[in-house]
This record gives C-alpha cells, structure tokens and sequence, in this order.
C-alpha cells in the first residue's frame, strides 16, 4: 500500500533555512507528480507546491515562492522541500501527497504522509 | 485564485440525523473539479469524494456529492460516530490548488 513518510521538522530560528524529505513506497513514485500542503495549527490546509513527474515543472502558492524549492530523486523515491528564509507564518504540519492519477502532473490528491511538524521561532 | 466558502462553520447534530455541508466557489470550478477530505484530529485528511460527485474508494454510499459550477454540496445521510470530524472541500481545476476554510462536524 502507499506510504509517505516525511522527515527533517523540527524547531528553526526566523530567517533561516531547513529540509523536509519525504520517503515514497507503495507505487511507482517516478510516474507521479507530488505536492506539500500545510497546515498551521489548529487551521485549515494550504497547498505550498507540485512537482511533474520527471522534475521538470514546478508551481508555488504565492506564499512561499521565491523562498522555498520542492525537487525530487525519483532513483530514492524521495521528495524535498528545501525552506528557505523561514518565518513565524510558516510554521505548520507539512504533508507530502500524492495524486490519484499517474499524470505529470495531477492536483487531485487522494493520498497523505502523516506530516512532520515545522515550528519557526526564536 | 479561486476562493471556497463553506457553510456552515460548526454543524451540531446528532448520530442517525442527516448532514448537509456547503462549498461555494469564487468563480466557476472548471469540470467540477471539486473534491470533499474528512480530517479527524491528529491524522491527515482522507479523500471522500471527486469529480463533484464520485466518491472515492471505501467510502460508503451514505456519503454523496452534488453540486455544479460554484456550489457544491456534501451530504452525509446518516450519521455514524465515526462520521463526526472536519470537513473540507478542494478545487482541483487550477492552480493554486485551494480549500475551504472547513466545516467541524460535532455531536449535538
């Protein structure tokens, strides 16, 4: 079955950076598009970014671009976040997901990691 | 971006009673892009319904999606107790992706 397990959360100061990775098995990680979404404490979801299936192609939300970078190894089935020039409004659970469909790209998700918690603080 | 509103914020009911939650689109979600999550506390959301009205896979027929254009509805026809949680909807047509604030379904 799929498995999606995030790693690299943790406490960080305003300003600087951390890695999230997420660990992909269960499926053919290469034939899939991925995205992050957050989650702020007790508040709802907000969709951060996808990544194509071969890397090729990449699209932020608003909030994050120009700060953060998703990238992924398909020969490690793992996914990246890098978070740079961190702020107190990022800190949130970060997903790794994973769409329905086998597409390069497909915004429909129907699978979730258990999320790794980013706090940002001083 | 498109904007989701749901409705209403909290939703008292009871087990057996009928659920009916709101989603309204900013403008027309293109295909009926538009999908349903249940997000209980301290896990991650889990896919009930796309296409507006398909739901996905293990999800029982009491739950049911309708809706076309910028409404949309979730219905739950009877409530179990497993049922009682958040709900969120999602349009899928465009990105940025987006979701609605929620609606907390709670035990009356």
């Amino acid at each position: 079955q799929v498995q999606l397990v995030e790693s690299g959360g943790g406490v960080v100061q305003p300003g600087r950076s951390l890695r999230l990775s997420c660990a992909a098995s269960g499926f053919t990680f290469s034939r899939y598009g991925m995205h992050w979404v957050r989650q702020a404490p007790g508040k709802g979801l907000e969709w951060v970014a996808v990544i194509s299936n071969d890397g090729s192609n990449k699209y932020y939300a608003h909030s994050v671009e120009g700060r953060f970078t998703i990238s992924r190894d398909n020969s490690r089935n793992t996914l990246y976040l890098q978070m740079n020039s961190l702020r107190a409004e990022d800190t949130a659970v970060y997903y790794c997901a994973k769409p329905l469909r086998a597409t390069p790209i497909s915004f429909l998700i129907d699978s979730w990691g258990q999320g790794t918690l980013v706090t940002v603080s001083s | 971006e498109i904007v989701l509103t749901q409705s209403p914020g909290t939703l008292s009911l009871s087990p057996g009673e009928r659920a009916t939650l709101s989603c309204r689109a900013s403008q027309s979600v293109s295909s009926n892009y538009l999908a349903w999550y249940q997000q209980k506390p301290g896990q991650a959301p889990r896919l009930l319904i796309y296409g507006a009205s398909s739901r996905a896979t293990g999800i029982p027929d009491r739950v049911s999606g309708s809706g076309s254009g910028t409404d949309f509805t979730l219905t739950i026809s009877r409530l179990e107790p497993e049922d009682f949680a958040v709900y969120y909807c999602q349009q899928y047509a465009e990105s940025p992706i987006t979701f609605g604030q929620g609606t907390r379904l709670e035990i009356k």
